[in-house]
């Protein structure tokens, strides 16, 4: 049981690059969730699904695009990296709405040059 | 709007106590995490409440009033391995969780 995975741990991107992070959990979760964290702010939303085939805006959904084609997993695609996006990403899940801890994954380091 | 304040950073020594607050404003309660996230790592869950009153967990105890508005984390015979930063999360009126920015606790021997 590895809980809640993310791919890749750290990259670097140029201004303008592509890219998709991966999410994958394997507790049959049905809610899942894309979270960004800046130095000195807290975790900000920027995507979430309810269940397979369902996704919803968070708080910070500008520049970012997700997709849920499988119920274990959440792909985050950033089109056109921009260096505002420099961040650390963490992707969390949930087994239904009103259970309300998450289990985060181990989160993933990026850099937009 | 809704908003969460904790003290940005704390300093404390080992074996002591330390109590980091949280305040907050949001549409609707429907509980309040306490995570600990070491610098670099994900944060892990250390406790939840939904009801007024103290939680307590070994080292670790949680204080909720709804009422106020309020919560802290008390954390006892502090070592150094509890220097990390203490995320405080409220679950809104969708069960969306508003976090707080974290208080960062710095535990000097």
């Amino acid at each position: 049981n590895a809980g809640v995975t993310q791919t890749p741990k750290f990259r670097v991107l140029k201004t303008g690059q592509s890219m998709t992070l991966l999410c994958a959990q394997d507790m049959n979760h049905e809610y899942m969730y894309w979270y960004r964290q800046d130095p000195g702010m807290g975790l900000r939303l920027i995507h979430y699904s309810v269940g397979e085939g369902t996704t919803a805006k968070g708080e910070v959904p500008d520049g970012y695009n997700v997709s849920r084609l499988k119920k274990q997993n959440f792909l985050l695609g950033l089109e056109s990296a921009a260096p505002s996006q420099t961040s650390v990403y963490f992707c969390a899940s949930k087994p239904a709405r009103e259970l309300n801890e998450q289990f985060f994954g181990p989160g993933t380091r990026l850099t937009v040059l | 709007g809704q908003n969460i304040d904790q003290p940005t950073e704390m300093t404390a020594t080992e074996g002591a106590i330390v109590q980091i607050n949280c305040t907050y404003q949001t549409s609707g309660f429907n509980g309040l995490f306490w995570y600990q996230q070491h610098a670099g790592e994900a944060p892990t869950f250390l406790s939840y409440n939904v009801l007024d009153g103290l939680e307590e967990k070994g080292r670790f105890s949680s204080f909720l009033s709804r009422s106020k508005g309020y919560s802290y984390l008390l954390l006892k015979e502090l070592q150094m391995k509890d220097s990390a930063s203490y995320l405080c999360a409220v679950v809104d009126s969708n069960y969306q969780l508003i976090w707080g920015a974290g208080t960062k606790l710095i535990i000097k021997p």
